[in-house]
């Protein structure tokens, strides 16, 4: 199955929060990463977190990291029409592989 | 900095002909990746260097698929002969092996092979 797991879609209304989850399977991951994929464009580096903090907070977003449970969660406050797109949560593995989940297609309704 | 420059940005070609993805990678990166997108697999690591050198190409699919890194600046990944299952986005990738592995990407080839 896959290494790192996420919900495919999320339907939320604008000025709302959004809330996507990830859990993943390597402990020994040292970063977690959150890309963002808009339609017909490359993967955008959204933000990131260090495996020894549990959380980071950077303007509209918060990422929350778990690692008990090898939980990881984007929240994006006041979620707005430019914030539809795909979010891919990704472990790294081996120093440079990067494992990414399925992607969770996030659209914003008015 | 421009950031991960790749071309074309669309390529559509007929089965059997050969296609050359180009990238450049982000000044300074130390390491170059190439992933593939579908729908149906997702995001695949084909091959990555790291200091111009193949590191690890075992996501290369078949013997159709070739990369080279000839410096620091440029990449090619080439199909040859091309079939409609390689139809996908490219993806290039860069960052500094390292000091922090964050990768950046390329905005990707949209390759359709008919």
């Amino acid at each position: 199955g896959e290494d790192v797991e996420q919900s495919l879609f999320l339907s939320v209304r604008e000025g709302d929060s959004s809330v996507i989850n990830c859990t993943y399977t390597d402990s020994s991951s040292t970063y977690l990463y959150w890309y963002k994929q808009e339609p017909g464009a490359g993967l955008q580096l959204l933000t990131y977190i260090f495996s020894n903090m549990d959380m980071k907070q950077d303007q509209r977003l918060t990422v929350l990291l778990n690692k008990k449970d090898k939980h990881l969660s984007l929240r994006i406050a006041d979620t707005q029409t430019g914030d539809s797109a795909i979010y891919f949560c990704a472990e790294s593995k081996e120093d440079y592989k990067l494992s990414f989940g399925a992607g969770t297609t996030v659209t914003v309704r008015a | 900095d421009a950031g991960v420059i790749q071309s074309p940005r669309h390529e559509v070609t007929e089965m059997g002909q050969e296609v050359t993805l180009r990238c450049k990678p982000i000044s300074g990166h130390n390491s170059l990746f190439w992933y593939r997108q579908t729908m149906m697999r997702g995001l695949e690591l084909l091959i990555y260097f790291n200091n111009n050198v193949p590191i690890d190409d075992s996501g290369m699919p078949e013997d159709r698929f070739s990369a080279k890194m000839p410096n620091a600046s440029f990449s090619t990944l080439k199909i040859q002969p091309s079939e409609p299952r390689d139809s996908a986005v490219y993806f290039c990738a860069s960052c500094i092996v390292g000091v922090r592995d964050t990768q950046y990407f390329g905005p990707g080839t949209r390759l359709t092979v008919l």
